[in-house]
C-alpha cells in the first residue's frame, strides 16, 4: 500500500514571495491534516479535513495561509506572501477515522524563507 | 487545552540495554487515544505505539511497551534491546475522539542516541 505522498522535498524562497505544497494520501482515508514543524519542536497542527470539509482550522494563519482538498482526496497548502518564521516542515497525515485512529505521516516538505 | 510534557531533551543508551521515555500530558477529556511516534533524520513520522485510555492494559509493540497511568496522566515508553535504528526524536501525543476532532497534540521530543 502506497504511504502519503508530499512534494516538494525542499523549497527555498525570499520573504514575500508565495508558495504551495501538495499531499497525496492514503488511499480511502477521509481524514487529511497539515502540520508545521518548526526547527526543535514537535508538529502544531494548522488543519484538519474531513473528505473536502474543513473541521478545525483554528491554527492557520488565515491572513497568509489558505488549504484546500478538492474532491475529498489530494490537498494543497498555500503561503502568501511567506515570512521568515515560516520556516518550517510542513507535514501532511491522513488517517482512516475509527476504530484505528491511527495518523499516518508523509516525509515532509523543508520549507527555507530567507 | 491538552498539553504534553517531555521532560527529557536528550537520551543516550548502549546498544542492547532498555531505556524509558518519559511523557506527562494534560486532559479533560475521558475520551482519547495516546501515541508514541519516532522521527528518524529523514524526518518521516513513523508510529511506534498506540495505547486507547479506556484500556487498563499497557500496549505493547515487540521490543516497545507502555507504562500507562491514567490518574496520573503519564505515559512512559520503555525500548527493550535497544538496536542502532531506535536512534531517532521521539514525540509523545494524546489525541481526542470525543467528537470530530482526532488531531495530535505534540510534546517538544526526546532525542535519543543509542551508542555501539
Amino acid at each position: 500500500e502506497a504511504g502519503v505522498a508530499q512534494s516538494p522535498r525542499y523549497k527555498i524562497i525570499e520573504k514575500r514571495q508565495s508558495v504551495a505544497f501538495w499531499c497525496n494520501p492514503i488511499s480511502g482515508h477521509a481524514t487529511l491534516y497539515w502540520y508545521q514543524q518548526i526547527l526543535g519542536q514537535g508538529p502544531k497542527l494548522l488543519i484538519q479535513f474531513q473528505n473536502n470539509g474543513v473541521v478545525d482550522d483554528s491554527q492557520l494563519p488565515k491572513d497568509r495561509f489558505s488549504a484546500e482538498r478538492l474532491k475529498g482526496v489530494d490537498s494543497t497548502l498555500k503561503i502568501q506572501p511567506a515570512k521568515l518564521e515560516d520556516s518550517a516542515v510542513y507535514l501532511c497525515a491522513s488517517s482512516s477515522g475509527h476504530p484505528e485512529n491511527i495518523q499516518y505521516f508523509g516525509a515532509g516538505t523543508r520549507l527555507s524563507v530567507l | 487545552a491538552q498539553t504534553v510534557t517531555q521532560s527529557q531533551p536528550e537520551m543516550s543508551v548502549q546498544e542492547a540495554e532498555t531505556v524509558t521515555l518519559s511523557c506527562t500530558y494534560d486532559t479533560s477529556e475521558n475520551n482519547y487515544y495516546l501515541f508514541w511516534y519516532k522521527q528518524p533524520p529523514s524526518r518521516q513520522m513513523i508510529l511506534v505505539i498506540r495505547q486507547e485510555a479506556y484500556k487498563q492494559q499497557n500496549a505493547t509493540e515487540n521490543r516497545f511497551s507502555v507504562n500507562f497511568q491514567k490518574a496520573a496522566k503519564s505515559f512512559s515508553l520503555k525500548i527493550s534491546d535497544s538496536q542502532l535504528g531506535d536512534t531517532a526524536m521521539y514525540f509523545c501525543a494524546p489525541a481526542n475522539y470525543g467528537g470530530s476532532q482526532g488531531n495530535l497534540i505534540f510534546g517538544k521530543g526526546t532525542k535519543l542516541s543509542v551508542k555501539p
